[in-house]
């Protein structure tokens, strides 16, 4: 059973480019969050996906977009990129429950490094 | 979003227990208490969650104070690969659709030989 995927595992780009990270969910989750990790920081929640909609969204500017196809799957577009936006990108999945208690565990893929340059 | 205070770093020994705490004096009745942590490359992965009584998985144990206010995540034998930074985390369960997570800036665990 594989667990969270992302694609690219690095990336380098330059001020004003835009950039797409892919995420592939773990089996049986529906829902996608994104975060940004800065170095030495804790991880930032971007924004999360469920049922193709942005469902949440963290402090973040419109530049950051996402999109979650029909197979749950997701991309995160990043444009006109800035230097502080080289970060450590992580995709993590859950799946989508509404009765269970205590069941809201997210599994995290090991992340997309960016840097801009 | 209800924060939690951890301290900075800990260090510890290998095979003996680490105790980490987290303060989270403005929980509220329906958060639980998550514990994550990252190891070095990697994304952050589940150790544990509790809500009010104490909880032991293969991973750690969960000791919860009465009032909430505080809790403590204990590695009964720390090993090298235990190494890590760990997030205390609280989640609002009542909103279901997976929660988004609000890390703080966890404890960095040295574990020495």
């Amino acid at each position: 059973d594989a667990g969270v995927t992302q694609s690219p595992t690095h990336l380098i780009k330059t001020r004003g480019q835009q950039v797409t990270l892919r995420c592939s969910p773990k089996s049986g989750h529906d829902t996608v969050s994104w975060y940004q990790q800065a170095l030495g920081q804790g991880p930032q929640f971007i924004f999360q996906y469920y049922e193709e909609e942005e469902r949440q969204r963290g402090n973040f500017p419109d530049r950051f977009s996402g999109h979650q196809f029909p197979n749950y799957s997701s991309e995160l577009n990043v444009n006109a990129l800035l230097l502080g936006d080289s970060a450590l990108y992580l995709c993590a999945s859950n799946p989508h429950i509404w009765d269970r208690e205590g069941a809201n565990i997210q599994y995290f893929g090991a992340g997309t490094r960016l840097s801009v340059l | 979003d209800a924060k939690t205070t951890q301290p900075n770093s800990m260090e510890s020994n290998e095979e003996e227990p680490v105790h980490l705490p987290c303060n989270h004096s403005t929980i509220s009745g329906t958060d639980y208490i998550h514990w994550y942590r990252q190891l070095p490359s990697q994304g952050p992965e589940y150790v544990i969650h509790g809500l009010t009584s104490n909880v032991n998985n293969r991973m750690a144990s969960l000791a919860i104070a009465e009032d909430r206010k505080s809790s403590t995540l204990i590695l009964h034998r720390a090993t090298l690969r235990d190494a890590a930074v760990y997030y205390c985390i609280l989640t609002n369960h009542i909103k279901a659709a997976g929660n988004k997570l609000t890390f703080g800036g966890g404890t960095r665990v040295l574990v020495k030989p």
